[in-house]
């Protein structure tokens, strides 16, 4: 099984900063690379897919970038609303592995 | 709207078993392959399971297999868990979840329903 490992597992960051997570995959996923939002109590929000690809409807301050094992998702300018935690997932190959989360908070 | 409504969670005893329903509705069911995903109580996300667009090949993370069963019903556009053997580490809250785009082997998760929770213990 491929597995993802992100880094940070949270941060704390204020309103403006630029904000990076990573993604780690133990083995090589072409671009099968996508992130998700999870705001507490609510369901997973799909941001990018295909590793750069950014998902309707979703704020251009959000970015994505790697090819590989290596992948970054980037907030240019955080706001108080992207307070969640954010979920890498690898779907080149089943399982589908999510990493282990980064949790993002305002300071 | 594209909706995803799940039901059927609720108290299972360790060892036994509980089938939980996601019906669709919004676009065309038969279309899409369709996932489970799973939260246990303040953790992370979880794969499960995955079920082609017709129902044909099936797929289940290593924590479930031989337990759980995935199925779909194309003419009511109902996707269906059946899990048996139960134990403590499945409680969670089970998400089904649409794959982005028809067809596709390989694709992201753009629709997610609310989830039922699954709650095993004696």
């Amino acid at each position: 099984d491929i597995q993802m490992t992100q880094s940070p597992s949270s941060l704390s960051a204020s309103v403006g900063d630029r904000v990076t997570v990573t993604c780690r995959a133990s083995q090589g996923i072409s671009h099968y690379l996508a992130w998700y939002q999870q705001k507490s109590g609510k369901v997973p929000k799909l941001l990018i897919y295909a590793a750069s690809t950014l998902q309707s409807g979703v704020p251009s301050r959000f970015s994505g970038s790697g090819s590989g094992t290596d992948f970054t998702l980037t907030i240019s300018s955080l706001q108080p609303e992207d307070v969640a935690t954010y979920y890498c997932q690898n779907y080149y190959s089943v399982p589908w592995t999510f990493g282990q989360g980064t949790k993002v908070e305002i300071k | 709207e594209v909706q995803l409504l799940e039901s059927g969670g609720g108290l299972a005893q360790p060892g036994g078993s509980l089938r939980v329903s996601c019906a669709a509705s919004g676009f065309t069911f038969s279309s899409y392959a369709m996932n489970w995903v799973r939260q246990a109580p303040g953790k992370g996300l979880e794969w499960v399971s995955v079920v082609s667009a017709s129902g044909g090949a099936t797929f289940y993370a290593d924590s479930v297999k031989g337990r759980f069963t995935i199925s779909r019903d194309n003419s009511n556009n109902i996707v269906y868990l059946q899990m048996n053997s139960l134990r403590a580490e499945d409680t969670a809250k089970y998400f089904c979840a649409k794959r982005r785009v028809g067809g596709s082997d390989r694709d992201a998760f753009d629709v997610w329903g609310q989830g039922t929770m699954v709650t095993v213990s004696s």
